[in-house]
């Protein structure tokens, strides 16, 4: 089936740094990627959607400077959170579909996420 | 895309079959019904989805009433590995986007 991985895993930096995510789709392509922030005890919050080729879409109340999405490939979308600050710690979930999947079925296969931690 | 209303946490007995039901009676005619699954600090995982047949996979079944106001996703033989938030999602035909809302909390028992 279809997998995507993200990396890191976890990450821990110091305020003020920029960190990056990676989401790929291991064993399919993907023109359009999604980015999820997950704070803990809440639901997922959907922040962007990644376009292959093409700006990524924010979400309302989601800063673009703050989190930059780069989709430079069918099968590599990154983030960037830059400038990070103790209150973007969280967990990063990106999803994709598989271009080639029935758009009736229009499923998302999402990554294990990536567990933000700023000091 | 439709709201949905779930209860926000259930227990089930090891062995026995979950039912969760989901409520989303504002749904429209092009409107799927997807379930997820997050299991801790892992990301989703989908598990099925329908319009109006009822649907069966190797995970679960998911029962949409006739008039498609509310549905249940029903996992026959819950094991502790189920334990997990379940999201039900309204989803229109063509639309990629996933909005996830609070979803029920499912503790499988021993």
């Amino acid at each position: 089936g279809a997998v995507v991985s993200q990396h890191p895993s976890r990450v821990i930096c110091k305020s003020g740094t920029s960190v990056k995510i990676e989401c790929r789709s291991l064993d399919f392509q993907a023109t359009t990627m999604f980015w999820y922030r997950q704070f803990p005890k809440q639901s997922l919050m959907l922040m962007a959607t990644s376009n292959e080729g093409s700006k990524a879409t924010y979400e309302q109340g989601v800063e673009k400077d703050k989190f930059l999405i780069n989709h430079a490939s069918l099968t590599l979308s990154t983030l960037t959170v830059t400038s990070a600050h103790p209150e973007d710690s969280s967990f990063y979930i990106c999803s994709a579909r598989d271009m080639m999947s029935g758009a009736g079925a229009n499923v998302l296969t999402f990554g294990a996420g990536s567990r933000l931690t700023v000091l | 895309d439709a709201k949905t209303t779930q209860p926000t946490s259930m227990d089930c007995a090891e062995g026995r079959a979950a039912n969760l039901p989901c409520n989303h009676s504002t749904i429209s005619g092009n409107e799927y019904v997807y379930w997820y699954r997050q299991i801790h600090s892992q990301g989703p995982q989908y598990i099925i989805h329908g319009l109006k047949n009822n649907e069966t996979n190797e995970m679960a079944s998911l029962i949409i009433t006739e008039d498609r106001k509310s549905s249940t996703l029903i996992l026959p033989h819950a094991t502790l590995r189920d334990t997990a938030v379940y999201y039900c999602i309204v989803r229109s035909f063509g639309n990629e986007k996933l909005t996830f809302g609070t979803g029920t909390r499912l503790t499988i028992i021993p």
